[in-house]
This record gives C-alpha cells, sequence and structure tokens, in this order.
C-alpha cells in the first residue's frame, strides 16, 4: 500500500498569509494526486487533482505542484473562508489512501 | 448540480448488520456513466476510502479494513449507490461518504454530506 505521509500537522497563519503544506508518498505516484478542503462538520471538497489541476470553481490562490513522491498545496493568500483541514489523496493504486490531513488555523 | 445523499445510517451493535445507501440526482448527470466510491471518516479522525465501484459495475475494490465485511453494489437504473456492512466492529463507527469518481481517475467529486453510523451496544 502506499503511505501518504502530510506535514505540517497544523499551521497557524494570518489572512493574507501564503500557506504550503507538503505531501510525501511512500513510493512514486507520478501526478496521480489529488487535494481536498474539508471545514467542521461538512464533506470534503476538492481542490486539486492531477497533482496540479485546478477543480472548476475553485480559487486561483490554491495551486498544486509535484510528481513521483513529493507534492506541495499552496495558498498563496490565505483568506478566512480558507481556514479547513487539508487532505491529499493518492489516486496511482489500491487501496487509495489519504494523508493524515493539515489544519490551517487562525494565528 | 450533482448531489448525493447518502441514508440508513444509525446505531447497531457489534456484530450487526446496516445498508447504506447513496441517491444520485443532478441535471444532465448520468449516474451509470460514473465510478462511485464510499468513504469514512471515524470521530474526530481523517479520511478513510472504503471502497471503489466502476460505473457498470464490473470492476470492485476494498480496503482491507472492510474486505470481506463489506459489499458495495449500485443500482442504475435507481440512480443509487449502496454498502452492505455485516459483522460491524466499534471501529466502524464514523461518517460515511458516497462520493463520485468525476474523470474516471480515482479521485473524489463530489461528495454526499454523510450518514453516521454508531457501532455500540
Amino acid at each position: 500500500d502506499t503511505q501518504m505521509t502530510q506535514s505540517p500537522s497544523s499551521v497557524s497563519a494570518s489572512v493574507g498569509d501564503r500557506v504550503t503544506i507538503t505531501c510525501r508518498a511512500s513510493q512514486g505516484i507520478s501526478s496521480w494526486l489529488a487535494w481536498y478542503q474539508q471545514k467542521p462538520g461538512k464533506a470534503p471538497k476538492l481542490l486539486i487533482y492531477a497533482a496540479s489541476s485546478l477543480q472548476s470553481g475553485v480559487p486561483s490562490r490554491f495551486s498544486g505542484s509535484g510528481s513521483g513522491t513529493d507534492f506541495t498545496l499552496t495558498i498563496s493568500s490565505l483568506q478566512p473562508e480558507d481556514f479547513a483541514t487539508y487532505y491529499c489523496q493518492q489516486a496511482n493504486s489500491f487501496p487509495l489512501t489519504f494523508g493524515g490531513g493539515t489544519k490551517v488555523e487562525i494565528k | 448540480e450533482v448531489q448525493l445523499v447518502e441514508s440508513g445510517g444509525g446505531l447497531v451493535q457489534p456484530g450487526g448488520s446496516l445498508r447504506l445507501s447513496c441517491a444520485a440526482s443532478g441535471f444532465g448527470f448520468t449516474f451509470s456513466s460514473y465510478d462511485m466510491n464510499w468513504v469514512r471518516q471515524a470521530p474526530g479522525k481523517g479520511l478513510e476510502w472504503l471502497s471503489y465501484i466502476s460505473s457498470s459495475g464490473s470492476s470492485i475494490y476494498y480496503a482491507d479494513s472492510v474486505k470481506g465485511r463489506f459489499t458495495i453494489s449500485r443500482d442504475n437504473a435507481k440512480n443509487s449507490l449502496y454498502l452492505l456492512m455485516n459483522s460491524l466492529r466499534a471501529e466502524d463507527t464514523a461518517i460515511y461518504y458516497c462520493a463520485r469518481d468525476p474523470h474516471s481517475r480515482w479521485w473524489f467529486d463530489p461528495w454526499g454530506q454523510g450518514t453516521l453510523v454508531t457501532v455500540s451496544s
């Protein structure tokens, strides 16, 4: 199975800050990676697929990069509505696996 | 807009069974064209993928944690996805989400609102 490791597990940031979240796969997954945002009490929402493709309707301040084993999600200028937990997910092979999550909190 | 609505959750005793349903709707949404998945989230924990079924139902995968106990199925005529859960354990307590695979590439969008399953005596 492919293990996904996210870091940090939490980050405190202010509105307007640039935030970067890292996801590492235990084996190469090419660009088969997705990022999700989850707010408390809500279902996750797809932000990025294929490592760097922005899902329709997602603000352009979100971007993804990477391939192979190392990936990043960047929020270029944090907005109040972006405080949430973010998950990466590998889509290279079954079983599909998620990272442990990164909680973005208000500083 | 695609809508997925789960139902069937509730309180069940250890060793019991439960069948979850996911009803799909939306203008222009052809349920039979999309692969589907179940994902769960234990209270305060992260996301765990459980099962995948292809659009025709011919291809199915499970996580090891539920293999042999859970069965995924679909009825394309009813625009519905199901998860039959047997031999339930306390550690199966979670919110269960159904999710569409939009590109047949094993990611999830959209997700339903989830249904809570609690396994307890």
